[in-house]
């Protein structure tokens, strides 16, 4: 069964100072790789998806994800990062080979972004 | 598109009773999933349902627990007997038609319903 770890639980950085939120996903024949976000009092908002081609991704809002398949991992990155972005991040792998995408997350990380 | 949306927002109940959450899907999705995220934890896969075919049942979910889509639009799910072992955020989401059954797109979330038991 897949499973995910997302090494640090939580991440305090300060405005606009880079950061990166570590993914590391189980191995498996194809995968299919998600960050979610969850803003304080929100539902969990899909941030950024690989399904295949180019293994470097990106959201509307400046975040990046790199699919690495030789270290299995799916690490967030933002060059520069505002309060707004405070929140928790979810990464999620779905196992292409399974019916449906259930997806399976990890415990997250909490993003503090201080001023 | 209105969202994925969820009702009661909370629930408090007294353990022994039981409870049910609805779900409503955006419209043109035919994918629907529950998951439950405690605190601390990320969402764990409950069950899904494609249509109104309930095609996977996680180990999580107990003999108490019942999801149904009659009519592959709403969902509810039913726990009867609860515990304070169930105590947590019920989350619905849902995604669009399938094309094939290794197509995956984006789950698209609701708000969640969030289960006390006192």
């Amino acid at each position: 069964a897949q499973s995910v770890t997302q090494l640090d639980s939580q991440v305090p950085v300060f405005e606009e100072a880079p950061v990166e939120l570590r993914c590391n996903y189980s191995s498996s024949v194809s995968v299919y790789l998600f960050w979610y976000v969850q803003y304080p009092n929100q539902g969990l908002q899909l941030l950024l998806k690989y399904l295949s081609g180019s293994t470097l991704v990106e959201s509307i809002n400046g975040f990046e994800a790199e699919f690495n398949k030789s270290q299995t991992s799916f690490h967030l990155r933002k060059p520069s990062v505002h309060i707004s972005d405070t929140a928790e991040y979810f990464c999620a792998v779905s196992d292409r080979v399974e019916y449906g995408n259930k997806l399976v997350f990890g415990a997250g990380t909490i993003l503090r972004v201080k001023s | 598109d209105t969202g994925v949306s969820q009702n009661p927002r909370h629930k408090i109940t007294k353990r022994g009773q039981n409870v049910t959450f609805r779900c409503d899907p955006i419209s043109e999705h035919n994918r629907l999933y529950w998951y439950r995220q405690t605190l601390g934890q990320g969402p764990e896969f409950l069950t899904y349902f494609q249509n109104e075919a309930q095609l996977e049942k996680s180990r999580l979910l107990s003999d108490r627990f019942s999801a149904e889509r009659p009519k592959g639009s709403f969902s509810t799910l039913e726990i009867q007997r609860t515990e304070q072992g169930d105590s947590a955020m019920y989350l619905c989401a849902s995604s669009e038609k399938a094309t094939g059954p290794f197509y995956n797109s984006p789950l698209h979330f609701g708000n969640g319903t969030r289960l006390t038991v006192t």
